[in-house]
């Protein structure tokens, strides 16, 4: 069935990095648009970043950029997001999204993960 | 940035119909997508493109999207649409996305 799984959450302490990764299976990867969205605790829906997808082109939230690094790698099937100089409101669930080719609805989301940036 | 404004929250009683507005500048020239997220849950894509919806998505679903308005409807209300409601644009001049800050559907 079609699914994206994430993995790679935590809790770092400010200033730290992390990496979280994005699995997909059940639908053609290389043909989606895959998107980062957060939810900071008890608070809304918050776009992090996007990637092509060919890899092409990436764009960031102005709150992330500079910070954050979105890649893919489409021959594993898989999103990633490289997240360093991490702040405390960056904690927040993150969920991987994705969009069909030419569309920026997200019809496909994983279950999320949790990260946590605390001393 | 573009802002969409959406009413914290929205009562409505079983059997009648919840509107749920998403206001923002000319929104009517983009296109808006709607998701409904229960508690623990990631998000669901309910209507999309302003008024398709995917497939699975009961018709009880609707939307509309005009001037500095789009409206998601929900006719015959159950218990089970208790969730909050989050509009959604792409911001072309930008890049990047936009959410609305989400509203929550109380069912009476």
């Amino acid at each position: 069935q079609v699914q994206l799984v994430e993995s790679g959450g935590g809790v770092v302490q400010p200033g730290r990095s992390l990496r979280l990764s994005c699995a997909a299976s059940g639908f053609t990867f290389n043909s989606y648009g895959m998107h980062w969205v957060r939810q900071a605790p008890g608070k809304g829906l918050e776009w992090v970043a996007v990637i092509w997808y060919d890899g092409t082109y990436k764009y960031y939230a102005d709150s992330v950029k500079g910070r954050f690094t979105i890649s893919r790698d489409n021959s594993k099937n898989t999103l990633y997001v490289q997240m360093n100089s991490l702040r405390a409101e960056d904690t927040a669930v993150y969920y991987c999204a994705g969009a069909a080719l030419g569309s920026y609805a997200f019809d496909i989301w994983g279950q999320g993960t949790m990260v946590t940036v605390s001393s | 940035s573009y802002v969409l404004t959406q009413p914290p929250s929205v009562s409505v009683a079983p059997g009648k119909t919840a509107r749920i507005t998403c206001g923002g500048n000319n929104i009517g020239n983009k296109s808006v997508h709607w998701y409904q997220q229960k508690p623990g849950q990631a998000p669901v894509l309910v209507i999309y493109y302003d008024r398709d919806r995917p497939s699975g998505i009961p018709e009880r679903f609707s939307g509309s999207n005009s001037g500095h308005t789009a409206t998601l409807t929900i006719s015959r209300v159950e218990a089970g649409d208790e969730a909050d409601y989050y509009c959604q644009v792409w911001e072309s001049s930008s890049d990047q996305g936009v959410f609305g800050g989400g509203t929550k559907l109380t069912v009476l």
